[in-house]
Order: structure tokens, then sequence, then C-alpha cells
């Protein structure tokens, strides 16, 4: 196992089509969060997911985004009708069980522009 | 509301000078904070998580309540270290990280 990894790498998209993006965790968290970074930014939070269970989902930007980790193993991000403020980098990351102080290890990241 | 802010965009130091990256947190709790690195075309990576108090590539970063801070510190900076880092923090345990926005330090030779 090489660490959380993502695909694709990049996407170019054109404005109103949708995308999806995949994160596969590490083979035994349980835990997996997506992110969003824009230029300049740090990363910030979208929702995350305890095995298959979407804890939280109220800071996905619009309806236009959804997640999914159908299994409990890897999981999809999806933007609908893309828009030219959708551009950044998405990160994924994934974690080890409920322990306080847990290490989030993080994907290469897949970077979306949108045309 | 949680937020870390991170008041430099870019810190420039000279080989062999000590480092310090600075970062503020605000949260009425106890925080659980985190410093993160990513250097040039890598993911992003832990450097050192508080609880832990170690010392991690040579660098510390203390817990100050009084303050609200977690400065990075480091006392002789080396060219391997120029890399974006970003100070986060996890306020309930269980909720996922709020980081700030990065301090890009440049160290020249």
């Amino acid at each position: 196992d090489t660490g959380v990894s993502q695909d694709p790498r990049h996407k170019i998209t054109k404005r109103g089509q949708n995308v999806t993006f995949r994160c596969d965790p590490i083979s035994e968290h349980n835990r997996l969060y997506w992110y969003r970074q824009t230029l300049g930014q740090g990363p910030e939070f979208l929702t995350y997911f305890q095995n298959e269970a979407q804890l939280e989902k109220s800071r996905l930007l619009s309806d236009r985004f959804s997640a999914e980790r159908p299994k409990g193993s890897f999981s999809t991000l999806e933007i609908q009708r893309t828009e030219q403020g959708d551009s950044a980098m998405y990160l994924c990351a994934s974690s080890l069980g409920s322990i306080s102080q847990e290490t989030q290890y993080f994907g290469p990241g897949t970077r979306l522009l949108v045309l | 509301a949680q937020r870390v802010t991170q008041p430099e965009k870019l810190l420039s130091v000279f080989k062999g000078a000590p480092v310090e990256l600075k970062c503020n947190y605000s949260y009425s709790g106890s925080p659980e904070l985190f410093w993160y690195v990513q250097y040039s075309r890598q993911r992003l990576q832990l450097l050192l998580r508080h609880i832990s108090r170690e010392s991690i590539k040579g660098f510390t970063a203390d817990l100050n309540k009084g303050e609200t801070s977690f400065h990075l510190k480091k006392p002789f900076a080396q060219e391997e270290d120029s890399a974006m880092y970003y100070c986060a923090l996890n306020g309930a345990g269980n909720t996922p990280l709020v980081f700030g926005k990065g301090t890009r330090l440049s160290v020249i030779a």
C-alpha cells in the first residue's frame, strides 16, 4: 500500500459539465475526508465518512457537490453543472479510527480546471 | 468558531539562522494542534502534533493556551526546510481539521 491515491490527477472540463473524482484511502483506514484548496489558501474541509456513513456534509459548498463511500472503502466526489469558481485542488485524506490526535494522511490531489 | 491564523505568507531566512513560523488559533475548548508541511511536488504530510511533544527534523512547537499560539520553531534552518507550512486545529476530537492559509518558508544558502 503506497498511501492515499486519487484519480484523476488533473481534470479540465467545460462549464456546465459534471465531473467525478475518486479517492482510495489507506486500506485499514475507516475515516475518509474531502478538502478543497484554492490558490493561496489552506485546505478547506468539505465532508467526511466513517466507514460508509457520511458524518458531516453541511460544509459541502452547494447542492451541486455530493460524495459517496458505498462500501466503506473508496470514495467519489461529484460536482454537477461545474462553474468556473469550482476550479481548485481537491484533496482526499484518510485516518484510522476515532482516536484523538489521529493523523490524517493526504493524497496527491485532483486539480480541476473549469473553462 | 474555530479559526487558525498564520500571519506571514512568506518567510525568508538564511541557512543556519533560527526560524519561527507563527500560528494563532481561536477555539473556546481544548484544541488539538498540528503542523503539516508540503515540500515541492509532494503531498501534504504531518510534521508534528502538540500532544506528542516531539521534535521532528529539528522542529518543535509548544502550545501556549494563554496566547492561543502554536508557533513552529527550529534553531538552525536548513535548505531542505524550504516548503509550505500549514498550522491546523482539531477542535472537538472527532471533527475535521481547520487549516491556516499557510506560510511559505524559503531558506537561502
